[in-house]
């Protein structure tokens, strides 16, 4: 299975400041089709995970565009341009052009300071 | 409105079976693939099993390939997942995810609230 690794396992931010995860796959995921199968989401405290980015830039319906995504082949990022209260939760990566494999990274906890 | 929701969990012994259950509502139901997303205590996410829209395709992790079973009934709108031979590293919440497509889906768009499952003698 393609694993994919988060990075920082936490973060604290203000409120107003930007902040920046980074997910690594051991494999490319970018598909012979042409796109790359790369996704985020955030599982609010006592909620389901929601999809937030697809295919590494793609917003999901209502995300605010203070988040967006970036990244290619191995390495993605994803950022928060100004952090709300409401954007606390811990954050997935997961990779699909393995199916069935498909994998979710360890996750990236964002608290507020 | 996209609604789905899991019943079914519980506690189990170990080596028992279980059969959750998930009802869709909102959408075309048979238009798409379904899956089953699991959340040990604590944990992070490890995807389950998926099944495409019309039934006729299976996915399973190897975690519970031979064990557990994926079916849905399109008539009722609902997904199940037979889970036999129950172990104490099965215990997690199981959500049920709507894929984008019925068939070669690549993510989940829309997850249930969740159900337990607790397996322990």
């Amino acid at each position: 299975d393609i694993v994919m690794t988060q990075t920082p396992l936490s973060l604290s931010v203000t409120p107003g400041q930007p902040a920046s995860i980074s997910c690594k796959s051991s494999q490319s995921l970018l598909h012979s089709d042409g796109k790359t199968y790369l996704y985020w989401y955030l599982q609010k405290p006592g909620q389901p995970p929601q999809l937030l980015i697809y295919e590494v830039s793609n917003r999901f319906s209502g995300v605010p565009d203070r988040f967006s995504g970036s990244g290619s082949g191995t390495d993605f990022t994803l950022k928060i341009s100004r952090v709300e209260a409401e954007d606390v939760g811990v954050y997935y990566c997961m990779q699909s052009i393995q199916l069935p494999g498909l994998t979710f990274g360890g996750g990236t906890k964002v608290e507020i300071k | 409105e996209v609604q789905l929701l899991e019943s079914g969990g519980g506690l189990v012994q170990p080596g028992g079976s279980l059969r959750l259950s998930c009802a869709a509502s909102g959408f075309s139901f048979s238009g798409y693939a379904m899956s089953w997303v699991r959340q040990a205590p604590g944990k992070g996410l490890e995807w389950v099993s998926a099944m495409s829209g019309s039934g006729g395709s299976t996915y399973f992790a190897d975690s519970v390939r031979g064990r557990f079973t994926i079916s849905r009934d399109n008539s009722r709108n609902t997904l199940y997942l037979q889970m036999n031979s129950l172990r104490a590293e099965d215990t997690a919440v199981y959500y049920c995810a709507k894929a984008n497509r019925g068939y070669n889906w690549n993510y989940f768009d829309y997850w249930g609230q969740g159900t337990l499952v607790t397996v322990s003698s």
